[in-house]
């Protein structure tokens, strides 16, 4: 079956430090991927979107990286501060029919 | 406008009703889309409009459920004899053609609570 996996526990990261989080995918072939950052009570905002012919795509302190023979990108915050606490969303778009299927997320706090 | 904006923020119906949900795209973003989110899930995909394309509703959970949007522009999601299993939030969101260059923006979302 079709899966998006993030990883479902709270990740915390001590200020200052890098936190990093993980979208793992089964049975689909994206042709790109979005990973976006959710306040609570706030609708998803777009952070970085990386193609498949990409390994790297960085952004101020944002770092995402991209392997499509894992299946798995990753999501990089450098120096995080505590501005950076809120659930962080993963999407494929699998180009074919123009929508993204969204992961269930992962909640990051950074502790001051 | 500046955002995507959705009224109400928040709607209370009795089971049974029907509501409406109203999403305001950003203009000139000819790319709309319906998700709901539920507590503790993910968001799933409901409908998605672009330019004068028939829509795609593949992810419309029943037929209590449709969608509509006018002049290309401000969309309505409406669910008929509502249950309690609809309670959730509605996000819309909108992009330039297939939002692969800049992403969707999403508005905040419609809570409907379904008693």
């Amino acid at each position: 079956s079709q899966k998006i996996e993030q990883n479902s526990e709270a990740l915390n990261i001590q200020e200052g430090k890098t936190a990093t989080l993980t979208c793992n995918y089964t049975n689909y072939s994206p042709a790109y991927l979005q990973w976006y950052r959710q306040d609570p009570g706030r609708g998803p905002v777009f952070l970085l979107l990386i193609r498949e012919n990409e390994k790297e795509k960085r952004k101020e302190r944002l770092k995402v990286t991209f392997d499509t023979t894992l299946k798995q990108s990753l999501f990089h915050i450098t120096a995080s501060q505590p501005a950076d606490s809120a659930t962080y969303l993963c999407a494929l778009d699998m180009q074919r029919d123009d929508k993204i299927i969204f992961g269930k997320g992962t909640r990051l706090h950074i502790l001051p | 406008g500046a955002g995507v904006s959705q009224s109400p923020s928040n709607k209370v119906t009795e089971k049974g009703k029907d509501v409406e949900l109203r999403c305001d795209p950003i203009s000139g973003h000819t790319a709309l889309y319906w998700y709901r989110q539920s507590l503790g899930q993910g968001l799933e995909f409901l409908i998605y409009f672009q330019g004068n394309s028939a829509p795609d509703k593949s992810g419309l959970p029943s037929d209590r459920f449709s969608a509509e949007r006018t002049g290309g522009s401000v969309s309505t999601l409406t669910i008929q004899r509502t249950q309690q299993e609809d309670s959730a939030v509605y996000l819309c969101a909108s992009s330039l053609d297939t939002g692969r260059g800049s992403g969707y923006t999403f508005g905040s979302g419609t809570r409907l609570t379904v008693v």
